[in-house]
């Protein structure tokens, strides 16, 4: 199966910074088939980024996808209150679909 | 399209849970339907799906012969049926629903049930 590695662990930032998290895959990831979500204390994942750019229905566009083959790249251009949260990534072209472990953003 | 599932479950080990994902707004048939766990503090763990229409379920190598998902699109309903539970089957259960013939993305998840094995 593909291994997920997120990058960093933790990430303290401040509102209105970039953030950018880093996702690895242990092999190349069939068609961009990779996808990001962010998760909240108590709540369900909520899907962010799919086939690797593009962005869920009603997903802000200070939220941008990057990446191909096995580095992918989650960037929030200016940080809300609202984005310190838990981020996955998921990839889902190669069975079984795999998380990465995640990366915890937090307020600074 | 809304996924609700059933309430939370308090179980001894070696028992076995079934938990149900209700869709509204929609027909399952035109979804996979998945089930993800999170235990306690940790990630997300992909355990296997269902193709409402088709039937056909596709496991993770890691529950295979403990764990049987069904449909019954009748009612927009798919279940989860987890056996022989041991401790570490203490998480949330999420359902998910990803497009048909697709794997992923998963566009929509249930609140989740919490599942506590508890001797």
């Amino acid at each position: 199966e593909i291994v997920l590695t997120q990058s960093p662990g933790t990430l303290s930032l401040s509102p209105g910074e970039r953030a950018t998290l880093s996702c690895r895959a242990s092999q190349s990831v069939t068609s961009r088939s990779l996808a990001w979500y962010q998760q909240k204390p108590g709540q369900a994942p909520r899907l962010l980024i799919y086939g690797a750019s593009s962005r869920a229905t009603g997903i802000p566009d200070r939220f941008s996808g990057s990446g191909s083959g096995t580095d992918f790249t989650l960037t929030i251009s200016r940080l809300e209150p609202e984005d310190f949260a838990v981020y996955y990534c998921q990839q889902y072209g190669s069975s079984p679909s795999t998380f990465g472990q995640g990366t915890k953003l937090e307020i600074k | 399209v809304q996924l609700e599932q059933s309430g939370a479950e308090v179980k001894k080990p070696g028992a076995t849970v079934k938990i149900s994902c209700k869709a509204s707004g929609h027909s399952i048939s035109d979804f996979y339907i998945h089930w993800v766990l999170q235990a306690p503090g940790k990630g997300l763990e992909w355990m296997g799906r269902v193709d409402p229409e088709e039937g056909e379920t596709k496991y993770a190598e890691k529950f295979q012969g403990r764990v049987i998902i069904t449909a019954d699109t009748s009612i927009d309903t798919v279940s989860m049926e987890l056996n022989s539970l041991r401790f570490e089957d203490t998480a949330v259960y999420y359902c998910a629903r990803s497009r048909w013939l697709l794997e992923g993305p998963f566009d929509d998840w249930g609140q989740g049930t919490l599942v506590t094995v508890y001797s």
